[in-house]
């Protein structure tokens, strides 16, 4: 396993604003990972972050909305951008080591949008 | 798209007492499933993954149960502790995908 820090762990933020969230591993992995839980609904992943390239979007989610960086292979940043309240609800990193392997997960941000 | 179905989605348990739960899940080209639990304000802790039809996995008071073939799997507390509420999280994985979709969870509180 790893150890997984997310920054904010909670923020407020007003309709039309945009916010980072960041993800730092303390080792080195394959793998990360963005999802996001609304309220009353299942952990739905966003988007998977590639090192040194775009990241691969799920149907639903695009780019201009959540832009994510990987400049490394121990950190990530997924950006909120234009939010509105449908946009609160909890986002959590996750990494893996191997493709196919088990995912170990950040403590989330807990985002609420006025 | 993967159809992941928990049930109960809440459970309220006594201190002591035994329950369980359950996942569903498409069977056709089933690769893993994967548990987790989720206590509030914590990240999602990973408790199984399990590959193979029949099997059976333990840790603790925490057991879970795998049928690939009618796509289920069931999950067991035995003697329950306040310290198991949480929400219960299934994840299944599809041959060649990287992503789990998770189900809506089963929210389990415990009595004391």
């Amino acid at each position: 396993s790893a150890v997984i820090s997310q920054k904010p762990s909670r923020d407020i933020c007003q309709r039309g604003t945009s916010l980072t969230i960041q993800c730092q591993v303390d080792s080195q992995v394959t793998m990360m990972f963005w999802y996001r839980q609304q309220p009353g609904q299942s952990l739905t992943l966003i988007a998977t972050a590639n090192q040194g390239s775009e990241a691969t979007y799920e149907s639903g989610f695009v780019i201009d909305k959540f832009p994510i960086s990987r400049p490394n292979l121990t950190f990530s940043t997924l950006t909120v951008s234009n939010m509105s309240p449908e946009d609160s609800s909890i986002y959590l990193c996750s990494v893996a080591w191997t493709g196919g392997g088990e995912q170990f997960f950040g403590p989330g941000t807990r985002l609420t949008v006025l | 798209i993967l159809n992941v179905e928990q049930s109960p989605q809440s459970l309220h348990v006594q201190e002591g007492d035994s329950t369980n739960f359950t996942c569903s899940f498409p069977s056709s080209n089933f690769y893993a499933l994967h548990w987790y639990r989720w206590e509030t304000a914590k990240s999602p802790e990973a408790l199984f993954v399990m590959t193979l039809n029949g099997d059976e996995k333990k840790k603790g008071r925490i057991s879970a149960t795998l049928n690939t073939k009618e796509g289920y799997s069931y999950l067991y507390i035995k003697g329950s502790q306040p310290e198991d509420s949480a929400t219960y999280l299934c994840a299944p994985r599809i041959q060649g995908a990287q992503k789990l979709v998770f189900g809506q969870g089963t929210r389990l509180t415990i009595n004391p």
